[in-house]
């Protein structure tokens, strides 16, 4: 077991909503980071959290936003919804020592069906 | 940009067989490589994770093998079962990214019983 929990497990929205997606990270992980992975393709890099700041940003606008709390938890919100954001969006934790990573451990996802 | 590409895309074996999957990357200059297993509709779950200064790691009947120079890593899953169908992805750290894999799009195994 991992220890990354996520939440929802799955939902549904209409274009042009919004959606937060929550994650807890593994205890006594600093470094949270998020990905979208779209149906038969591979993870894409969202972005990490390093000590509550955005610490690194794939190819995604500037709709996709974060949150990382004081106990390492992380928030993910998406504005502004479009077709295509539908897919499972997958958190990850791992312990950061920066500028060095280690092991990812991630969650079961958070499946986003966007109508 | 680095690209990471798994072959094969599917691959479906009879039980007890060994087998070995593939990935290569673009970019020699990686941190760590990770291999993960992905069940239908699931997170990933992590099987090794291989340092750049590390040749490779072992766990079990799996060993991931690393060539940083010829960009090229390898899974090995000895004496396969109907258990270890599932898709297997590959995916590159870079020092200077933090928490940023690079992920190919992995190798979908079925073992038959």
């Amino acid at each position: 077991e991992t220890g990354v929990t996520q939440s929802p497990t799955h939902l549904i929205k209409t274009r042009g909503q919004q959606v937060t997606l929550r994650c807890s990270s593994q205890s006594g992980h600093n470094t949270v980071s998020w990905y979208q992975q779209a149906l038969g393709q591979g993870p894409q890099f969202i972005f990490q959290y390093y000590r509550e700041e955005e610490n690194g940003r794939g190819n995604f606008p500037p709709r996709f936003s974060g949150l990382q709390f004081p106990n390492y938890s992380s928030e993910l919100n998406v504005n502004a919804l479009e077709l295509d954001d539908s897919a499972l969006y997958l958190c990850a934790s791992s312990l950061h020592s920066h500028p060095r990573t280690g092991e990812l451990f991630f969650g079961e996802g958070s499946r986003l069906t966007v109508l | 940009k680095q690209e990471v590409t798994q072959i094969p895309a599917a691959l479906s074996v009879p039980e007890g067989e060994n087998l070995v999957l593939n990935c290569s990357f673009t970019d020699s200059a990686i941190y760590n490589l990770q291999w993960f297993r992905q069940d239908p509709g699931k997170g990933l779950t992590s099987l090794l994770l291989i340092q750049s200064s590390q040749r490779e790691q072992t766990s079990g009947r799996l060993n991931a093998s690393l060539d940083k120079s010829s960009g090229r890593s390898t899974l090995y899953i000895a004496a396969s079962q109907p258990g270890d169908s599932a898709t297997y992805l590959c995916a590159v750290g870079r020092e200077t990214s933090g928490s940023r894999l690079t992920f190919g799009e992995g190798t979908q195994l079925t073992v038959n019983p």
